[in-house]
């Protein structure tokens, strides 16, 4: 299985919006809303932003939030703020049963 | 709230087995949700490992499914993977973390264990 596609790197100022894309295949992003995103600060784990696609888990800001259109998800961060600044990761299941990742986007706060 | 915990050698000599055991806390480990492995490389990204049901069901990433097993021990509510004939490039950082389908994502994560492959 091969990775899902990311930018390497996006930048934006305070309070401005970015959007970040994972870029899939009809096997895993096009075939289910299974979609989820990871932000990780450095030297820490993963932490669970976005899943189902669109869906926040309870405490993370509605600043963050998710589309997909065919075999391309998008994360976007509104009001982008200094501690936004992470590397972002999409993750999606596939049709055989198996989990593939993005290969990380760092998000830069000019 | 559930805590994983991952623990095992730091170091394995090249061609040697990695063994890892991650311990659940806060929770029971037969709740439906799928055990799951995940590493990072240095400076690189996620790669999803293989995942476990507390059956004993298994589902492993195909590019190392010939070098993968992972098991899970409720009477000692852990899960556990192996890795066999490591190289440096299996040096990472391993994760343990539960996905939970009724919102297909991985919802709790270890703090994740250094192994580093080295003679």
């Amino acid at each position: 299985q091969s990775a899902l596609t990311q930018p390497a790197s996006v930048s934006g100022s305070p309070g401005q919006s970015i959007t970040i894309s994972c870029t899939g295949t009809s096997s895993d992003i096009g075939y289910y809303n299974f979609v989820s995103w990871y932000q990780q600060h450095p030297g820490k784990a993963p932490k669970l932003m976005i899943y189902d696609v669109t869906d926040r888990p309870s405490g993370v800001s509605p600043r963050f939030s998710g589309s997909k259109s065919g075999n391309t998800a998008s994360l976007t961060i509104s009001g982008l703020q200094a501690e936004d600044e992470a590397d972002y990761y999409c993750s999606s299941y596939t049709n055989s049963n198996t989990v593939v990742f993005g290969g990380g986007t760092k998000v830069t706060v000019l | 709230q559930v805590q994983l915990q991952e623990s095992g050698p730091g170091q394995v000599k090249p061609s040697g087995t990695l063994s890892l055991t991650c311990a659940v806390s806060g929770g029971s480990i037969s709740t439906g949700s799928w055990w799951s492995w995940v590493r990072q490389p240095p400076g690189k990204g996620l790669e999803w490992i293989g995942e476990i049901y507390h059956s004993g069901s298994t589902h492993y990433n195909p590019s190392l499914k010939s070098r993968v097993t992972i098991s899970v021990d409720k009477s000692k509510i852990q899960f556990s993977l192996t890795l066999t004939s490591v190289t440096a490039a299996d040096t990472a950082v391993y994760y343990c973390a539960r996905w939970i389908p009724a919102r297909p994502a991985f919802d709790y994560w270890g703090q994740g264990i250094l192994v580093t492959v080295s003679s």
